[in-house]
């Protein structure tokens, strides 16, 4: 059974760091591209940043520059450092497989809230 | 940049079809996938390629791809089928993601 288990959330103060974790079970994580996804308080699925295979690293706008996805395929964990963090950063991350393009499998999401 | 266009909302009786669509320029030339979020729970893909269906997703759900609208529908729409439902894209162009803007749909 695949299961994605985020971590990492919680409150911090505006122009703070967090840094999320997602580990995976159930498949050949190295094999598979891996993406986070987040969802703001009454706002619809934004995808985050993506992570292939071979470590090759996308970002959207509204974070690059910020954050980093990483990935560590000997212990099968996706990582999240986000940096600067703003108040529309709040939101649940949800970490995710890539396949031709598509997410199969979710976490659970883990929760972000940036405010003073 | 590439954007997809979602309803806001759709409301349908119990029984009936559901019919959520998602637009954009010349969207029928590339995969578009489907997903479906209840309330606090993770996203669930529905439908993925235009029009397969994921294991364990009933056959109500279906899905079509052509010119610039994408469109997911939902038969015999049941009480447990109301939700948000996104439909998503990977632009080759830029290697982004893009979700539509989402559409919650009310079962009557």
């Amino acid at each position: 059974e695949v299961q994605l288990v985020e971590s990492g959330g919680g409150l911090v103060e505006p122009g703070g760091s967090l840094r999320l974790s997602c580990v995976a079970s159930g498949f050949t994580f190295s094999s598979y591209s891996m993406t986070w996804v987040r969802q703001a308080p009454g706002k619809g699925l934004e995808w985050v940043s993506s992570i292939s295979s071979r470590g090759y690293e996308y970002y959207a706008d509204s974070v690059r520059g910020r954050f980093i996805i990483s990935r560590d395929n000997a212990d099968n964990s996706l990582h999240l450092q986000m940096n600067g963090l703003r108040g529309d950063d709040t939101a649940v991350y949800y970490c995710a497989t890539v396949e031709q393009g598509r997410s199969d499998y979710w976490g659970q999401g883990t929760l972000v809230t940036v405010s003073s | 940049s590439y954007v997809l266009t979602q309803p806001p909302s759709v409301s349908v009786a119990p029984g009936k079809t559901a019919t959520i669509t998602c637009g954009a320029n010349n969207i029928g030339s590339i995969s578009v996938h489907w997903y479906q979020r209840r309330p606090g729970q993770a996203p669930v893909l529905v439908v993925h390629d235009d029009s397969d269906r994921p294991s364990g997703i009933p056959d109500r759900f279906s899905g079509s791809n052509s010119g610039n609208t994408a469109t997911l529908t939902i038969s015999r729409v049941e009480a447990g089928d109301e939700a948000d439902y996104y439909c998503q894209v990977w632009d080759s162009s830029t290697d982004h993601v893009l979700f539509g803007g989402g559409t919650k749909l009310t079962v009557l």
